[in-house]
């Protein structure tokens, strides 16, 4: 069946630092690829999409780039924020089907 | 309101006692799924409501979990007799898209403990 790993956290960084979450997905055929993000006290929320190979989700200085080839969609920002500290999960689903397939999350925490 | 609202945002229970735990999703939103978090694991998918098309049951990990969805909107998840191994956040989501194209808009969840 369809799995999503994530690096284990937390991941700390100093504001302004460069931040790279790895992500790698097991599934068959093209699945759309997804991170979600859940601030402190809220619920989950889209951050970026995928939908097929080479595509590059973006949203709020955050990217990342959908690879077949090596079955990943990392995330990544150039200069962190305090305000990201948060947990990230990636995700994927296929067209159609009921649920999406979450990995267990990381806890980003960014010092001032 | 405007986002989906979960309650009771904690509960505390004895083994054996059953709960129940509260979704309300975004108004005019077809579909509407239950996810459980246990600690340190992702997301695990419990059951998927559409509209007026029978519910996708396929993630419920035992006959003690049911859900309903009255009038196509709010939904209870009932948890019967209760185990350890329940204790988790129970995670409510809607979704305003029949495709399933995974934007999905979550609750803040509610916090079961089982003592």
């Amino acid at each position: 069946g369809d799995s999503v790993t994530q690096m284990e956290g937390p991941v700390t960084l100093s504001e302004e630092a460069f931040l790279t979450i790895n992500c790698t997905y097991t599934a068959t055929g093209y699945p759309s690829l997804f991170w979600y993000v859940q601030y402190p006290g809220e619920g989950l929320q889209l951050l970026l999409k995928a939908t097929k190979a080479d595509d590059k989700g973006s949203n709020k200085g955050f990217e990342a780039t959908y690879r077949k080839e090596t079955t990943s969609f990392h995330l990544e920002k150039g200069s962190v924020q305090v305000s990201d500290s948060a947990v990230y999960f990636c995700a994927l689903t296929h067209t159609g089907r009921r649920a999406l397939t979450f990995g267990s999350g990381t806890r980003l925490q960014v010092q001032p | 309101g405007a986002g989906v609202s979960q309650s009771p945002s904690n509960k505390v229970t004895e083994k054996g006692k059953d709960v129940e735990l509260r979704c309300d999703p975004i108004s005019g939103h077809t579909a509407l799924y239950w996810y459980r978090q246990s600690l340190g694991q992702g997301l695990e998918f419990l059951i998927y409501f559409q509209g007026n098309s029978a519910p996708d049951k396929s993630g419920l990990p035992s006959d003690r979990f049911s859900a309903e969805r009255t009038g196509g909107s709010v939904s209870t998840l009932t948890i019967q007799r209760t185990q350890q191994e329940d204790s988790a956040v129970y995670l409510c989501a809607s979704s305003p898209d029949r495709a399933n194209t995974g934007e999905l808009f979550f609750g803040e969840g509610s916090r079961l403990t089982v003592l």
